[in-house]
């Protein structure tokens, strides 16, 4: 079954307590992108991966970083995680990296930083 | 910000109406989609509709794309208690671009 799961679903963490929140895909697509979603805000594109070692900036990277050394894996790094970063934050992968091709996402992880 | 923004922020119908929500943004666009997000939960692709394409249907869905006043519009016909949802229009240039949303109820 084609999936994109994100681990932790839920995490309820400190200021300053590194963490890191996996997405792993099965369907071989290229393009990999991280998403926070905050109410009134809508979705916003933290990084994105066009292929393996390809990482670009989105909207809002500001204290996230991103890696992608497999194809299938792309985690979204928090170093110093503030309270500003508490939201909903989603994985997508798509097929190809010129963008014309739908979005799958995953299940979401809600991250709380007290 | 490139974000699209949707209208109405809120729409509350009875079953088996329409159901139109209304994208417009800022730049020029690849492509437009549409996706709907149970609460929640991840977001589905619904339709996608190329810049040089005018309107397009699925099932019950008809978009429409208006590239000269950058704006499109989603029109669900029939609508059914399960398509309460939001529903969310995406742009791509050089990155995707998510509006705000439109948060659809559809009331038996």
């Amino acid at each position: 079954e084609a999936q994109v799961t994100q681990n932790p679903r839920y995490l309820i963490t400190v200021t300053g307590k590194k963490l890191t929140v996996t997405c792993s895909q099965n369907m071989n697509h290229e393009y990999m992108s991280w998403y926070r979603q905050d109410p009134g805000l809508g979705l916003r594109q933290i990084y994105y991966s066009m292929n393996v070692e390809v990482t670009d900036k989105g909207d809002v990277p500001e204290g996230y970083k991103v890696s992608r050394k497999e194809k299938r894996n792309f985690p979204l790094i928090l170093e110093s995680p503030s309270p500003n970063q508490t939201s909903l934050y989603f994985c997508a992968t798509s097929v190809g990296g010129d963008r014309d091709y739908e979005q799958y996402f995953g299940p979401g992880t809600r991250l709380t930083v007290t | 910000s490139q974000q699209g923004e949707e209208d109405p922020q809120a729409l509350s119908i009875q079953e088996g109406e329409n159901a139109t929500m209304n994208c417009s943004y800022k730049t020029s666009i690849n492509n437009l989609q549409w996706y709907r997000q149970n609460s929640g939960r991840g977001l589905v692709h619904l339709i996608l509709i190329r810049s040089n394409e005018r309107e397009k249907h699925s099932g019950r869905l008809r978009v429409t794309l208006d590239t000269s006043k950058k704006s499109s519009s989603l029109l669900i016909t029939a609508s059914r208690a399960a398509d309460t949802a939001s529903y969310f229009c995406a742009t791509t240039g050089n990155q995707f671009y998510f509006g705000t949303g439109t948060s659809l109820t559809v009331i038996p």
